[in-house]
């Protein structure tokens, strides 16, 4: 099956650190990736849609010159978390997806961040 | 906007019985709905993807419903396990995917 890769796994550090944090699809090609963001014993909020080779699509609400995306290449796409702070303290999902509105998503590990 | 609302937000059961969870949307309007199942500090894994003109799908002792037109799915898990223990999350997909609110399964040994 389709698997995708995200790491690093658990991130902790300063305030004001930037963070960048990887979702690769391993084993096929993503036209499109999503990058969401969880709070404990919340689901999902989906924070941007990314599609390779161009700009990414954000959520409103969610600040595209903090939470920096880049879809490059068909299997990779990083999200920047640019001068964290602990308010950005969260647990971070990406998948990743073909453009096909039929097709179904395939989620990355994830990636626990903590700013202190 | 979508809405999508999982009932109930919590479930115990004792090991071996069958259960259901629930996953209601407002907007019919969807390419597909697709059932994951997430465990503390992990990802989603993906259990079953139901397309828009299906109406169930089976996996194992996993099978999913979906009534499009009332805005409604079910994922029945039969003769449940300790391992089924975990957060359950529905998500259909639109414009975008829209998560529902999760269940939180606790399979009692």
């Amino acid at each position: 099956g389709a698997v995708v890769s995200q790491h690093p796994s658990r991130v902790i550090c300063k305030s004001g650190t930037s963070v960048k944090i990887e979702c690769r699809s391993l084993d096929f090609q993503a036209t499109t990736m999503f990058w969401y963001r969880q709070f404990p014993k919340q689901s999902l909020m989906l924070m941007a849609t990314s599609n390779e080779g161009s700009k990414a699509t954000y959520e409103q609400g969610v600040e595209k010159d903090k939470f920096l995306i880049n879809h490059a290449s068909l299997t990779l796409s990083t999200l920047t978390v640019t001068s964290a702070h602990p308010e950005d303290s969260s647990f971070y999902i990406c998948s990743a997806s073909w453009a096909d509105s039929n097709q179904p998503q395939h989620f990355g590990d994830g990636t626990r961040l903590s700013i202190l | 906007k979508q809405e999508v609302t999982q009932i109930p937000a919590a479930l115990s059961v004792p090991e071996g019985e069958n259960l259901v969870l629930n996953c209601s949307f407002t907007d019919s309007a969807i390419y597909n709905l697709q059932w994951f199942r997430q465990d503390p500090g992990k990802g989603l894994t993906s259990l079953l993807l139901i397309q828009s003109s299906q109406r169930e799908q089976t996996s194992g002792r996993l099978n999913a419903s979906l009534d499009k037109s009332s805005g409604r799915s079910t994922l029945y898990i039969a003769a449940s396990q300790p391992g089924d223990s975990a957060t359950y999350l529905c998500a259909v997909r639109g414009n975008q995917f829209y998560f529902g609110t999760g269940t939180s399964l606790t399979v009692i040994p």
